[in-house]
């Protein structure tokens, strides 16, 4: 089936450095990619949409300017945390949509493995 | 999307079905039922989704109500690797349907 991969898996950094989290389609061109942030004990919350080849959709109350969000081809997408701070701590999750799939069904949006930051 | 409600958790025994409920009371015409699970430190994984029928595959049955308000996923067998978080997500297909938004989802603790 479908593979979206996250990578890094999981990043320890600096107060104040900048974090690159990568999510790739492994054998599909993802039209749409999601970001989403789990804390601990917490749900999925979408932090926010893009599309390949224009501007990210920020989900109310997430900063565009502390999350970049590029999606500069159909098998990529890459979260930055820009002066991360210890707050930002969290499981960062992805997930992408099969644009050649059927609208309904299983087939068209898949999660990646997720990536744990923790901003010392 | 419609809302929807799940207990927090549930304990269920190994071997056993594990019936998992959910209440989507405003769901639209147009909206089907899906359901992921997330366990821990992983992403979500998708598991079953329906419309009006109740619907089985390899991993799960998903029993709808006959006025769609509500819902149960049925694990047939419950086995250990089974311990998850279960997400009942109401949302509309195709392109419009692409965000989701999970609620608090359900913790199951399948016990030996």
């Amino acid at each position: 089936g479908a593979v979206v991969s996250q990578h890094p898996s999981w990043v320890i950094c600096k107060s104040g450095t900048s974090v690159k989290i990568e999510c790739r389609s492994l054998d599909f061109q993802a039209t749409t990619m999601f970001w989403y942030r789990q804390f601990p004990k917490q749900s999925l919350m979408l932090m926010a949409t893009s599309n390949e080849g224009s501007k990210a959709t920020y989900e109310q109350g997430v900063e565009k300017d502390k999350f970049l969000i590029n999606h500069a081809s159909l098998t990529l997408s890459t979260l930055t945390v820009t002066s991360a701070h210890p707050e930002d701590s969290s499981f960062y999750i992805c997930s992408a949509r099969d644009g050649e799939a059927p609208p309904i069904g299983p087939g068209e949006l898949f999660f990646g493995e997720g990536s744990r930051l923790t901003v010392l | 999307d419609a809302k929807t409600t799940q207990p927090p958790s549930m304990d269920c025994a190994e071997g056993r079905a594990a019936n998992l409920p959910c209440n989507h009371s405003t769901i639209s015409g147009n909206e089907y039922v899906y359901w992921y699970r997330q366990i821990h430190s992983q992403g979500p994984q998708y598991i079953i989704h329906g419309l009006k029928n109740n619907e089985t595959n390899e991993m799960a049955s998903l029993i709808i109500t006959e006025d769609r308000k509500s819902s149960t996923l049925i694990l047939p067998h419950a086995t250990l690797r089974d311990t998850a978080v279960y997400y009942c997500i109401v949302r509309v297909g195709g392109a419009a349907g692409n965000k989701l938004t999970f609620g608090g989802g359900t913790r199951v603790l399948v016990k030996p």
